[in-house]
């Protein structure tokens, strides 16, 4: 398995609402990141985690809320959100945090749209 | 501070050759890569080159890197239809987590 699994794919939320978005991948990758993406830009961190931990948090409103449950698995909680925030979120793998020989590997995305 | 910058738009006739170019200014960049985005989709992985080479080729496409200009291009052989897409440069330096710097993307247009 060489991907990376991104739900759902669309998600349009109001803004009280409560939702996740979920990412896995089974590579055996120790690093995850959290990227956001404004239509027509490129992709801007949000957040790294590096071994199930959070290793940088690009100064990130918390109504954004990170969550790594296991190696596996990187989900990112939404609460509040404002129309401002609808977006690409992309999610990446690799190998570990400090491995710059492959790249990272992307998830599709979740297109959010925030009413 | 680290600044990748990109041409935003390419057109190009199917069959010809493209080339993408890309500036950066962080003179400790080491690693440098080209990612794909096609329409409503994530990033692929296209190619990457670290600083200590000049080139690099793989199948249809060829990096080149002037490091004493900071400069890194794309030349994408034998262009088809399929090959439009967003296309980003990235760096990440050598020190501390290996995180990504894109540049603004160049949108290649490929017409038959």
């Amino acid at each position: 398995d060489t991907e990376v699994t991104q739900t759902p794919k669309h998600l349009v939320m109001g803004m009280t609402n409560k939702k996740s978005l979920k990412c896995e991948q089974h590579m055996g990758h120790r690093a995850m990141y959290w990227y956001k993406q404004k239509a027509k830009k490129p992709p801007e961190l949000m957040f790294v985690y590096s071994y199930e931990k959070l290793s940088i948090n690009e100064s990130v409103p918390s109504r954004f809320s990170p969550e790594c449950p296991n190696s596996s698995l990187l989900n990112l909680h939404l609460h509040a959100l404002q129309p401002e925030d609808s977006a690409l979120y992309l999610c990446a793998s690799s190998q570990d945090a400090s491995d710059r020989n492959y790249g990272y590997t992307f998830g599709s995305g979740t297109r959010l749209t925030v009413v | 501070g680290e600044d990748v910058e990109q041409s935003l738009f390419l057109s190009v006739r199917e069959g010809d050759s493209s080339v993408i170019n890309c500036t950066y200014t962080d003179s400790s960049s080491t690693y440098l890569y080209w990612y794909k985005q096609e329409p409503g989709a994530g990033l692929q992985l296209l190619t990457y080159i670290f600083s200590n080479m000049d080139m690099k080729q793989d199948q249809r496409l060829t990096v080149l890197l002037n490091k004493k200009d900071k400069h890194l291009s794309l030349r994408i052989a034998d262009t088809q239809t399929g090959d439009s897409a967003i296309y980003f440069c990235a760096e990440t330096t050598n020190s501390g987590y290996s995180t990504l710097t894109f540049g603004k993307g160049t949108m290649l247009l490929v017409s038959p």
